[in-house]
């Protein structure tokens, strides 16, 4: 299984564009990134997924470069509502019960 | 409905006691996970069940024990608990070959007494 590495904590202010990155060296060729954000006594709650290069929705982008051994979670002008844990997976969406294993998450703290 | 839904919200059991917890999704998915958390880290993995068929379980104590009676449904009975498995449990559930990630529930919180 592809173990990540991610920061344990980043710190930005209301506004600011905030860029997490998270590291994935042995990621295999079957395994897609996904991004959850959690709020304290709630269920993660699914942010973004890519395979390869740049992913964009209503709430973040993923940039993934082409070896595919990082990606960087960007939230464009956070809030303080963004104040979370996010967690990057990686694994393997194909087929049912796929095993996915949280890394510890990077703590994401955001101020007026 | 695109919701997991999880019950209890909140359970408060002695060690001795017999409870189970329920979880709930009508989004078609044929995935379903028991997940426990603990105050400050992150989830970890208890059981997978894929097309009603338990085909993961971390190696979880037999205290615990998943059921899938159906394909909307999954339960975790819990018997002869330790105040150590207090935490909170998350019940997911997902698609196959979609890319569209997990949908968790709001989790049950537990606490042994």
């Amino acid at each position: 299984l592809a173990k990540t590495t991610q920061p344990i904590s980043m710190d930005s202010y209301e506004g600011q564009e905030v860029n997490i990155t998270c590291s994935h060296n042995n990621i295999a060729t079957n395994d897609y990134i996904t991004w959850y954000q959690q709020f304290p006594s709630q269920g993660p709650r699914f942010i973004i997924q890519g395979y390869k290069t740049k992913v964009t929705n209503e709430v973040a982008s993923l940039f993934i470069p082409a070896d595919r051994k990082s990606s960087t979670l960007s939230l464009p002008r956070v809030s303080l509502s963004d104040t979370a844990v996010y967690y990057c997976l990686v694994g393997d969406p194909g087929g049912g019960g796929n095993k996915l294993t949280f890394g510890t998450g990077t703590q994401l703290k955001v101020e007026l | 409905d695109t919701e997991v839904t999880q019950t209890p919200k909140h359970l408060v059991m002695g060690m001795t006691n017999k409870k189970s917890l329920k979880c709930e999704q009508h989004m078609g998915h044929r995935a379903m996970y028991w997940y426990k958390q603990k105050a400050k880290k992150p989830p970890e993995l208890m059981f997978v069940y894929s097309y009603e068929k338990l085909s993961i379980n971390e190696s979880v104590p037999s205290r615990f024990s998943p059921e899938c009676p159906n394909s909307s449904l999954l339960n975790l009975h819990l018997h002869a608990l330790q105040p150590e498995d207090s935490a909170l449990y998350l019940c997911a559930s997902s698609i196959s070959g979609t890319g569209k990630g997990y949908t968790f529930g709001s989790g049950t919180r537990l606490t042994v007494v």
